[in-house]
C-alpha cells in the first residue's frame, strides 16, 4: 500500500526566512498532491494542489514543487511570519477516482519574531 | 455560506457506550467525508458518502457507521466504543479534489 511521510520534528524558523517541508511518497503514482494547514484544534484548511505534469505551482508567499521521480514534494513559506505557525499536511488522493485521501503526519512549523 | 459544520464541538463518553457525530457539508457539496485524527498525526480516512450510499471505507472496524441524508448532511456512529476512539473527528465535504474541513468534534472516552 502506499506510505506518505512528513518530517515530524517541528521546523523552528526565524520571522522572515524560508520554511522548506519534505513530503515523500512509496507505492504509489499520483496524479496530483495536495497541501494543507491546519491550527491547533481546527480542522485542516486546502492550501495548493500540483498536478503531476507540473513542477512548480505558487501562492503569495507559498510554493510547491513536486518530483515524480523522486516521489517527493517540496513546500516552501518564503518570507515567514509568526501568523505561518502552523502544521502543515500534504494528502495523496485517492487511488480510484474516489473517496480514500490518504494525510501525512504533518510537520509543525514555529515562526519566532 | 457557513462553511462546513459539525456538532457537537466536544464530547466525553465512557466505554462501550455509542456516539452521534452531526456534519452540514458547505452549500452545494454532495460528497462528505470522515476522519479520524489521533494527537500528533495525520486524519485517517474512516468513509465517505456521496448520493445517500457509502462509496469508499477506510480500515476501520465495523463499529463505525454512517448516514447521509438527502439534504447531503450526514452522521458518524461508533458503538461499544474503546478508550483508542478518542480522537478528533473530522468532516470534509467536497465537489471536486478541494476538500472543505469543519472544525471537528473533540471525542474522549473514558
Amino acid at each position: 500500500s502506499q506510505k506518505i511521510e512528513q518530517n515530524s520534528e517541528a521546523l523552528n524558523i526565524q520571522e522572515g526566512k524560508t520554511a522548506t517541508l519534505t513530503c515523500n511518497y512509496t507505492n504509489y503514482s499520483p496524479a496530483y498532491l495536495q497541501w494543507y494547514r491546519q491550527d491547533p484544534g481546527r480542522g485542516p484548511v486546502f492550501l495548493l494542489l500540483i498536478r503531476e505534469n507540473e513542477k512548480e505551482k505558487r501562492k503569495e508567499r507559498l510554493k510547491v514543487t513536486f518530483d515524480t521521480t523522486l516521489k517527493q514534494s517540496l513546500f516552501h513559506i518564503t518570507a515567514s511570519q509568526p501568523a505561518d505557525s502552523a502544521t502543515y499536511l500534504c494528502a495523496l488522493p485517492p487511488t480510484d477516482s474516489w473517496g480514500k485521501f490518504q494525510f501525512g503526519a504533518g510537520t509543525q512549523v514555529v515562526v519566532t519574531p | 455560506d457557513a462553511g462546513v459544520t459539525q456538532s457537537p464541538t466536544h464530547l466525553i463518553k465512557t466505554r462501550g457506550q455509542q456516539v452521534t457525530l452531526r456534519c452540514s457539508p458547505k452549500s452545494g457539496h454532495d460528497t462528505v467525508s470522515w476522519y479520524q485524527q489521533a494527537l500528533g498525526q495525520g486524519p485517517q480516512f474512516i468513509f465517505q458518502y456521496y448520493e445517500e450510499e457509502e462509496r469508499q471505507r477506510g480500515n476501520f472496524p465495523d463499529r463505525f457507521s454512517g448516514h447521509q441524508f438527502p439534504n447531503y448532511s450526514s452522521e458518524l456512529n461508533v458503538n461499544a466504543l474503546l478508550l483508542g476512539d478518542s480522537a478528533l473527528y473530522l468532516c470534509a465535504s467536497s465537489l471536486t479534489h478541494e476538500q472543505f474541513f469543519g472544525p471537528g468534534t473533540r471525542l474522549t472516552v473514558l
